[in-house]
């Protein structure tokens, strides 16, 4: 059964420094990635995903994350923060094929002023 | 319209009470999922639809939980003899059907049992 372990329940940094949400997971087959973004009271945005090709993906709003197989990790970064990036941050998994996602607990990015 | 919609927004129910939530997929998907998010939790898979057959409700936790999606557009969830532990945020989701196709969420619904 697939999984993902998100380390870190709530993340705080200072506006402008490097944003780095840690995302593992678990897969008995090649898995699509996925991070996805919850401002309060809305639904989820997709940030970005890794499907196949390159292992190095780029999303929306400067972030971006690195599909390392070895390390079977997903890790989100960006390289400075902005106040507007304070949300809940989510890594999910599924299988190749249109089946249902697997997410993590989720990250609360906090950015301090 | 532009994206998944969910209705209503908030619903609070007594327990026991019965209640039904309102998915509308954007116009084409022919995929569309239930999530159920717990305060605190990431989104958990309840049922997934592929144009009107439910393909997997494996995620359904009793039988008090009930979907439908009759013409292959709106879904209904629905939640009978409502207890305390079903409050939670209803997500939605829909996408194209193809393997590599985002699922595209709406707002949900945030169900509270008193």
């Amino acid at each position: 059964a697939q999984s993902v372990t998100q380390l870190g329940s709530h993340v705080s940094v200072s506006e402008g420094a490097l944003v780095l949400l840690r995302c593992n997971y678990s897969s008995s087959v090649p898995p699509y990635l996925f991070w996805y973004v919850q401002y309060p009271n809305q639904g989820l945005q997709l940030l970005l995903k890794y499907t196949t090709g390159a292992t190095l993906v780029k999303g929306i709003n400067g972030f971006e994350a690195e599909f390392k197989k070895s390390e079977t990790s997903f890790h989100l970064t960006k390289p400075s923060a902005h106040m507007s990036d304070a949300a809940e941050y989510f890594c999910a998994v599924r299988d190749s094929g249109n089946t249902p996602l697997v997410f993590g607990k989720g990250t609360r990015l906090s950015v301090i002023a | 319209g532009a994206g998944v919609s969910q209705s209503p927004r908030y619903k609070v129910a007594k327990r026991g009470q019965d209640v039904a939530l309102r998915c509308d997929p954007i116009s084409g998907h022919v995929s569309l999922f239930w999530y159920q998010q717990a305060l605190g939790q990431g989104p958990e898979f309840l049922t997934y639809f592929q144009n009107e057959a439910q393909l997997d409700k494996s995620g359904l936790p009793s039988d008090r939980f009930f979907a439908e999606r009759p013409e292959g557009s709106v879904s209904t969830l629905k939640i009978q003899r409502t207890q305390q532990e079903d409050s939670a945020v209803y997500l939605c989701a829909s996408s194209l059907g193809l393997s590599h196709n985002e699922q595209f969420f709406g707002p949900g619904t945030r169900l509270t049992v008193l």
